[in-house]
């Protein structure tokens, strides 16, 4: 099973600031299958990213993925206030796993 | 646009199965392209996958999950149903189902919690 190991935990960032977020994999991910997804509390997940850097239907430009192999960043370029959530990353190259979450919130 | 939700009794008795159904409105389970899965989230916790099935009731479980887990598809109903046996408190969770394309969870239902205890 492919692990995948999210940091930091939280960030503690202002609105307007950029937000990097780390995914790393216990293994090399297949074709870039790496996914994130958005979490505010009380709410379904929502997807964001695939394929390491495209992003969803819908989804603002100030998203974006990159990385490859075991090494995957989501950066936020400018935090909006509807952007502080957690964000959670998954691979979707071997079985399907996530990562434990990055918990973006307003410092 | 595709909407999914949940449905089930929100507290299971330990020991006991623990049964939901999710009803898909805004597309056809039948139509092949997309599975159809169940993940939980255990409360303050992240995600984790439990399993998914094809239309034709073909079935993919997490390994850790895979001995308890049993999913279903009624495609007369346009519903899936998941039931999970000899449940304990760590089985208390908020249950989603989803519809996934190429390991992707493009859309979610909103969740329900499901609780175990006596």
């Amino acid at each position: 099973e492919i692990v995948l190991t999210q940091s930091p935990g939280t960030l503690s960032l202002s609105p307007g600031e950029r937000a990097t977020l780390s995914c790393r994999a216990s293994q090399s991910v297949s074709s870039s299958s790496l996914a994130w997804y958005q979490q505010k509390p009380g709410q379904a997940p929502r997807f964001l990213i695939y394929g390491a850097s495209s992003r969803a239907t819908g989804i603002p430009d100030r998203f974006s993925g990159s990385g490859s192999g075991t090494d995957f960043t989501l950066t936020i370029s400018r935090l909006e206030p509807e952007d502080f959530a957690v964000y959670y990353c998954q691979q979707y190259g071997s079985s399907l796993t996530f990562g434990g979450g990055t918990k973006v919130e307003i410092k | 646009q595709v909407q999914l939700q949940e449905s089930g009794p929100g507290l299971v008795k330990p020991s006991q199965t623990l049964s939901l159904t999710c009803s898909v409105s805004g597309g056809s389970i039948s139509s092949g392209t997309y599975y159809w899965s169940w993940i939980r989230q255990h409360p303050g916790k992240g995600l984790e996958w439990i399993g998914y099935i094809y239309y034709s009731g073909s079935t993919y479980y997490n390994p850790s999950l895979k001995s308890r887990v049993t999913i279903s598809v009624d495609t007369s109903k346009n519903q899936f149903s998941l039931k999970l046996s000899s449940v304990t408190a760590a089985d208390t969770a908020v249950y989603y189902c989803a519809r996934v394309y190429s390991g992707l969870f493009q859309h979610w239902g909103q969740g329900t919690l499901v609780t175990v205890s006596s």
